[in-house]
């Protein structure tokens, strides 16, 4: 089943305003990870944040976590158009081994498409 | 360039085909995996490689077979595929032996199953 679903499906603004994107879970983690794609490309990671981590930026994102609520959110500020891209967060599932050698396996969403018009 | 490329970008193949779709990262990871991308679904994990060796199999149709020779490069043959399989199939690299290293994606390929 799946583990990260993000809200909204969809998000359109305009340059210069901030955009939020949530992301829930199911289970317990011990991160969370959001990537960026662009349309028809692979994903390009953006920020991760541990189980045991509240907030954290990055340039001009911030990411929290609330895993009371199981839901993080991702947050662009002064967005401009070339952040007009789909957003997916993953989660790795804390019930999986993750012991050094051993794979381990990220389960995404279906993503926020975002779009910032000029 | 994400250092994970892979070829070819676009394949179109008839159900009765076989093919194969090649990933080569230039990161020095050690972990490499295939994910397929279907239209309004979420990104589904196929396989898995660590070292070379298979540690993942999400239940994937035997249709579908990878092969991993070298921690560098990773392959995924297709043959008898149906219309159903069409979808981007990207692949990724990691450091592996951690959740907390981040994946490196290709660009995909863009495959059409007639």
């Amino acid at each position: 089943s799946q583990q990260g679903e993000e809200d909204p499906q969809a998000l359109s603004i305009q340059e210069g305003e901030n955009a939020t994107m949530n992301c829930s879970y199911k289970t317990s983690i011990n991160n969370l990870q959001w990537y960026r794609q662009n349309s028809g490309r692979g994903l390009v990671h953006l920020i991760l944040i541990r189980s045991n981590e509240r907030e954290k930026h990055s340039g001009r994102l911030r990411v929290t976590l609330d895993t009371s609520k199981k839901s993080s959110s991702l947050l662009i500020t002064a967005s401009r158009a070339a952040d007009t891209a789909s957003y997916f967060c993953a989660t790795d599932p804390s019930s999986r081994k993750n012991s050094g050698g051993s794979n381990y396996k990220l389960t995404f969403g279906k993503g926020t498409l975002l779009t910032v018009n000029p | 360039e994400t250092g994970v490329t892979q070829t070819p970008r676009h394949l179109v193949m008839g159900m009765t085909n076989k093919k194969s779709l090649k990933c080569e990262q230039h990161l020095g990871h050690n972990a490499m995996y295939w994910y397929k991308q279907s239209a309004k679904k979420p990104l589904e994990l196929m396989f898995v490689y660590n070292f070379k060796e298979q540690t993942e199999n999400n239940s994937v149709p035997s249709r579908f077979s990878p092969e991993c020779p070298n921690s560098s490069h990773l392959f995924l043959h297709l043959h008898t595929l149906q219309p159903e399989d069409s979808a981007l199939y990207l692949c990724a690299s990691s450091r592996g032996g951690s959740s907390y290293n981040e994946q490196f994606f290709g660009p995909g390929t863009r495959l059409t199953v007639l």
